[in-house]
């Protein structure tokens, strides 16, 4: 089955510590995104890539880091210099830009 | 930031009557899509309008484009408890896509 998968569902994290989160598409997308949802709001951007080896900053990219050294992977670092990382994180892919997106089930972050 | 706005924010209708939700968007834009998600899940696709369109229909679904007013609508007809749930408009600018702030839907049995 083709679809685009976050792991993990859920997330401790630790003061000071790094996380990252998986996205996986096996849809032969070239776009994908990473997006921050806090509750009861709405998708603020963090980071998309178009292409492999390249991505560019969203909204609010401060703290965060990406990778796009495959085309069907684009994982996200939560760095320790985010300091308020406890949010809802939904990844997305579309074959390109301005098609419909297709989104992951998403990866709920807990600072502890 | 260039997030879209979205009203109303919250909507609550008995079954069976219709639902109106607006969008509005503060860049040009390709095409404007809307986005269903409940509760803790990702967001599923539900209809795409391009810029040089007007007015789209999808089963119960209607959308509206004004590019003029750089505005959307989504209206649901004869709506069902199973609607219940958050909507967002999304627009690309360039190479990225931006979210409204959703409007959360609940239908009444």
């Amino acid at each position: 089955d083709g679809g685009i998968t976050q792991s993990p569902k859920y997330l401790f994290r630790k003061e000071g510590q790094n996380v990252t989160l998986s996205c996986e598409q096996n849809l032969n997308h070239d776009a994908m995104y990473w997006y921050r949802q806090d509750p009861g709001q709405g998708l603020r951007l963090i980071y998309y890539s178009q292409i492999v080896n390249d991505f560019q900053k969203g909204d609010i990219a401060e703290g965060y880091s990406v990778s796009r050294e495959k085309k069907e992977s684009f994982p996200l670092t939560v760095t320790s210099a985010q300091k308020n990382p406890t949010a809802f994180y939904l990844c997305a892919s579309s074959l390109v830009e301005y098609t419909e997106a297709f989104f992951g089930q998403g990866t709920r972050l807990t600072v502890v | 930031s260039q997030q879209g706005e979205e009203d109303p924010q919250a909507l609550s209708i008995q079954e069976g009557e219709n639902a109106t939700m607006n969008c509005s968007y503060k860049t040009s834009i390709n095409n404007l899509q809307w986005y269903r998600q409940n509760s803790g899940r990702g967001l599923v696709h539900l209809i795409l309008i391009r810029s040089n369109e007007r007015e789209k229909h999808s089963g119960r679904l209607r959308v509206t484009l004004d590019t003029s007013k750089k505005s959307s609508s989504l209206l649901i007809t004869a709506s069902r408890a199973a609607d219940t749930a958050s909507y967002f408009c999304a627009y690309h600018n360039n190479n990225d896509m931006r979210f409204g702030a959703g409007t959360r839907l609940t239908v009444k049995p």
